[in-house]
């Protein structure tokens, strides 16, 4: 079945950078977008961006742009985000997703969704 | 771009309809989807392309569309049903909007 499995909780001091794993099974993994969405404590989802296994293009939401980046290892079928420059509001937990089909554009839903990495900033 | 807007909570009794409205200027012409997000969990799809119900969901849940509103039905609610539910969009740009979110609450 699909699945995605993402990297462990980070603690990290503002102004540090963290580096955020999802390792994708179960599917071809060239075929489908993969998005990034974060929560921050009691609150609600907020779309951070998308990455195209073929090619590793991205978009990202105008508000993280300089300080996102979403690659890919294809050879291992794992996606990456990092996130620096860390601020307080970026503690939340950061969810991996699937999204639509690569052969028919970026429009589609996200499912399933990776377990979710709870990314704490502290100094 | 443009908003979604959900109401910030819905309550109802076990066994009655329980109904969640999304409304925003871009709906009418791309699609809704929503998802159920319980305590310590990642989001589940519910329904995608506006009315369809996504794999192993349960039949009570449904969905409809009309103009800039999408609804979410929840049919003979059960104590399960407890979470928040998300709409979420696309904008013309292909930037990805979510709703602010709605908990729902079996009284």
């Amino acid at each position: 079945q699909v699945h995605l499995e993402q990297s462990g909780a980070e603690v990290k001091k503002p102004g540090a950078s963290v580096k955020i794993s999802c390792k994708a099974s179960g599917y071809t993994f060239n075929n489908y977008y993969i998005h990034w969405v974060r929560q921050a404590p009691g609150q609600g989802l907020e779309w951070m961006g998308i990455i195209k296994p073929t090619d590793g293009k991205t978009v990202y939401t105008q508000k993280l742009q300089g300080r996102v980046t979403m690659t890919r290892d294809t050879s291992t079928r794992t996606v990456y985000m990092e996130l620096s420059s860390l601020r307080s509001e970026d503690m939340a937990v950061y969810f991996c997703t699937r999204g639509g089909a690569v052969e028919t554009g970026t429009a589609g839903w996200f499912d399933p969704w990776g377990q979710g990495t709870l990314v704490t900033v502290s100094s | 771009s443009y908003e979604l807007t959900q109401p910030p909570s819905v309550s109802v009794s076990p066994g009655q309809t329980a109904s969640i409205v999304c409304s925003g200027d871009g709906l009418p012409k791309q699609y809704a989807y929503w998802y159920q997000q319980k305590p310590g969990q990642a989001p589940v799809l519910v329904i995608y392309q506006d009315t369809e119900r996504s794999s192993g969901i349960p039949e009570r849940f449904s969905a409809s569309s009309s103009g800039t509103e999408v609804t979410l039905t929840i049919t003979g609610v059960q104590a399960e049903d407890e979470a928040d539910y998300y709409c979420q969009s696309t904008d013309s740009s292909g930037i990805y909007l979510f709703g602010g979110g709605t908990k729902l609450t079996v009284l």
